[in-house]
């Protein structure tokens, strides 16, 4: 699998915009850019994925570059509950159980 | 919302024996996976299922695991023999779709081996 580099943690005051960013400068041109989030004891949750061109969905938007070697994920506002660990993840799209590989994430704090 | 169940939560056994954890996949949903979890680490794959056979496994799913769907809604994980490095959070989580498709994780099982 193609890897993917992140910060290991990142401060955010609550209510401003965060922007969480990924490194995949061997991706390549059918991998997908996948984005899941861990809150405190629970499992993974899907938040949005992405191939070349931006997305937005109700949890966040995930802005791609055009050489698409790296993507942010952006939570608009902040809240509390926003606080886990957010994962940047590669993954192709062939027929078949491809499996999410989880890498170390991004630890996010948001501070009242 | 269809949500991914599994039993139990917590589970607490000596070293040697037997453990299944359980999980009810959401219904519709046709692609399986087992995660693990050791406290402090990362989320680390072990094994997917897919039209009633394994897809894919890691090195850790080694001979003392298994899965199985023994009757279209649950999905088990098996460990024969446990042993203290087995002490984990084990996720459960499926998908409609394969390649892309969004994953849905369960809330996990903690197993602690004594």
């Amino acid at each position: 699998d193609a890897k993917t580099t992140q910060p290991n943690s990142m401060e955010s005051n609550e209510e401003e915009p965060v922007h969480l960013p990924c490194n995949h400068s061997t991706i390549s041109g059918t991998d997908y850019i996948h984005w899941y989030r861990q809150l405190p004891s629970q499992g993974p949750e899907y938040v949005i994925h992405g191939l070349t061109s931006n997305v937005n969905n109700r949890m966040a938007s995930l802005a791609i570059a055009e050489d698409r070697k790296s993507s942010t994920l952006i939570l608009h506002r902040a809240t509390l509950r926003d606080a886990a660990v957010y994962y940047c993840i590669l993954r192709e799209p062939h027929s078949g159980n491809t499996p999410l590989v989880f890498g170390k994430g991004t630890r996010l704090s948001v501070i009242a | 919302e269809p949500e991914v169940t599994q039993t139990p939560s917590h589970q607490v056994t000596q070293m040697g024996q037997e453990v299944i954890l359980r999980c009810v996949p959401i219904s519709n949903h046709l692609y399986f996976y087992w995660y693990r979890q050791i406290l402090g680490q990362k989320v680390e794959f072990l094994v997917s299922f897919y039209n009633n056979e394994i897809s894919e496994k890691s090195e850790i799913f080694d001979d003392q695991f298994s899965v199985e769907r023994p009757d279209g809604s649950n999905f088990t994980l098996k460990i024969r023999s446990t042993k203290l490095e087995d002490s984990a959070m084990y996720f459960c989580a499926s998908s409609l779709e394969g390649g892309t498709g969004e994953l849905f994780f369960g809330e996990g099982s903690r197993l602690t081996v004594l």
